[in-house]
């Protein structure tokens, strides 16, 4: 089925650790991009991009890097963990209709 | 930028009985959608329902139809016979008309936790 997919599903980091969320999409969209959710604050921004080879920051960009190689996918990068950081982490495309999201990446910083 | 408010944190209802969510938002836009998402305890995000700002005609999805007032920033979410399954939280969400929404993305609001009760 066409969609979006993200992995992993859940992950536990120590402080300072580093690690990489993944994201892929069969959708063949121009556009993805990456939000966190925290509890009581809805879904904000972190980075987005409007094809391969062009990123650029959302709302809450601070501690992370993304990059863009392919259509296909749009990893997410956690240099130096902080518990400020733990949350639920969606990935989405956006089409002509709206929004896929991923199944999202629940993430915990020790 | 944008800001969406959803100004009831929790409702409950019970089944079979209609429900209406409350969204307002603040744009300077005059083209941009509206959606509303459901989010289950599985956590995976389900658009529930998306209305075009260019649209009078409010948007109807079987059982969910919306009440779009423009000129008041009023977007509310109507289910009608309501089931179990409906019980989750629920988000509107605004996007500029430009493809993705650009640098604002998806804008959220906070969400209504809504349950269904037997």
């Amino acid at each position: 089925n066409a969609g979006v997919t993200q992995t992993p599903e859940f992950q536990v980091l120590k402080t300072g650790q580093s690690m990489t969320l993944q994201c892929a999409q069969d959708m063949n969209h121009e556009y993805m991009s990456w939000y966190r959710q925290d509890p009581g604050m809805g879904l904000r921004l972190i980075h987005y991009s409007v094809g391969a080879g062009i990123t650029d920051q959302g709302e809450v960009p601070n501690g992370y890097n993304v990059s863009r190689s392919t259509t296909e996918d749009f990893p997410l990068r956690l240099l130096s963990a902080a518990p400020s950081q733990t949350s639920v982490y969606f990935c989405a495309t956006s089409g002509n209709y709206g929004y896929t999201f991923g199944s999202g990446t629940r993430l915990t910083v020790v | 930028a944008q800001t969406v408010t959803q100004s009831q944190p929790e409702m409950s209802v019970q089944e079979a009985e209609t429900v209406t969510l409350s969204c307002t938002y603040d744009t300077s836009e005059s083209n941009y959608y509206l959606f509303w998402y459901k989010q289950p305890p599985s956590r995976q995000m389900i658009l529930v329902i998306r209305q075009e700002a260019y649209k009078q005609q409010n948007a109807t999805e079987n059982r969910f139809s919306v009440n779009f007032q423009k000129a008041a920033k009023s977007f509310s979410l109507k289910i009608s016979d309501s089931q179990l399954g409906d019980t989750a939280m629920y988000f509107c969400a605004f996007m500029n008309h430009y493809s993705g929404g650009g640098a604002d993305g998806l804008t959220f609001g906070k969400g209504t936790h809504l349950i269904i009760q037997p």
